[in-house]
């Protein structure tokens, strides 16, 4: 059973620009959530997504959005970058709540904004 | 507020050792997750706990509601086990996870 895909793994961008990371689920997962992990600020929590739905949502400003695909498959969308952007992105999976269900997480998407 | 806090933040010890990491937190929770990363990023979800106790392997975990806290431990520690273990709850008043900074391990042969 192939586990959650993160495409791309790594990219560079700058101040400014916008960038699109995504993640596809396991097969059969309804629920994707997302996380924005940095030195700083470690693991945080971003938003989540069951069936094309956003459910949960952290405490970020409206430039991190996102959607899901009929497919289960999610993308997510940073615009007008800042440095602070700079971050590993990791989605994770789940075939239930995952507040409260199993977590399946990529390997994730490290983002370099210059 | 809505804080998670884990003890120590680094811990070296060797190998066949008995590991104790400790996560507190400040409000009631619906669940608690026990996470692994390993470097380069990747994360293992190790255990989901809402009460009581979880054993696989060589790992326990274990929480106490009453006192807000819970432990990870790992029993007859392998230098495989080296990585970064945070915690992550879900408050009762919430709907999104809140992580405690990590504890970095270090297993030397």
């Amino acid at each position: 059973k192939a586990g959650v895909t993160q495409t791309p793994r790594y990219l560079i961008k700058t101040r400014g620009q916008q960038v699109t990371l995504s993640c596809s689920p396991i097969s059969g997962h309804r629920s994707v959530s997302w996380y924005q992990q940095t030195p700083g600020q470690g693991l945080q929590f971003l938003f989540e997504y069951f069936s094309e739905t956003q459910r949960n949502k952290g405490n970020f400003p409206g430039r991190f959005s996102g959607r899901q695909f009929s497919n289960s498959r999610s993308e997510m969308n940073v615009s007008t970058l800042e440095l602070g952007d700079s971050a590993l992105y990791l989605c994770a999976s789940s075939s239930s709540d995952p507040l409260v269900g199993e977590l399946f997480f990529g390997e994730g998407s490290r983002l370099t904004v210059l | 507020k809505n804080e998670v806090e884990q003890s120590p933040q680094n811990l070296t010890a060797q190998e066949g050792e008995f590991i104790t990491i400790n996560c507190s937190y400040s409000v009631g929770i619906s669940a608690l997750h026990w996470l692994q990363q390993h470097p380069g990023g990747g994360i293992v979800s190790l255990f989901m706990l809402s009460s009581g106790k979880k054993k696989h392997g060589r790992l326990i975990a274990t929480i106490n509601i009453q006192e807000k806290h819970s432990s990870l431990h790992i029993t007859a520690s392998h230098p495989r086990d080296s990585a970064v273990y945070i915690c992550a709850v879900l408050y009762l008043t919430g709907n999104q996870f809140y992580f405690g900074t990590g504890t970095s391990l270090t297993v030397i042969p």
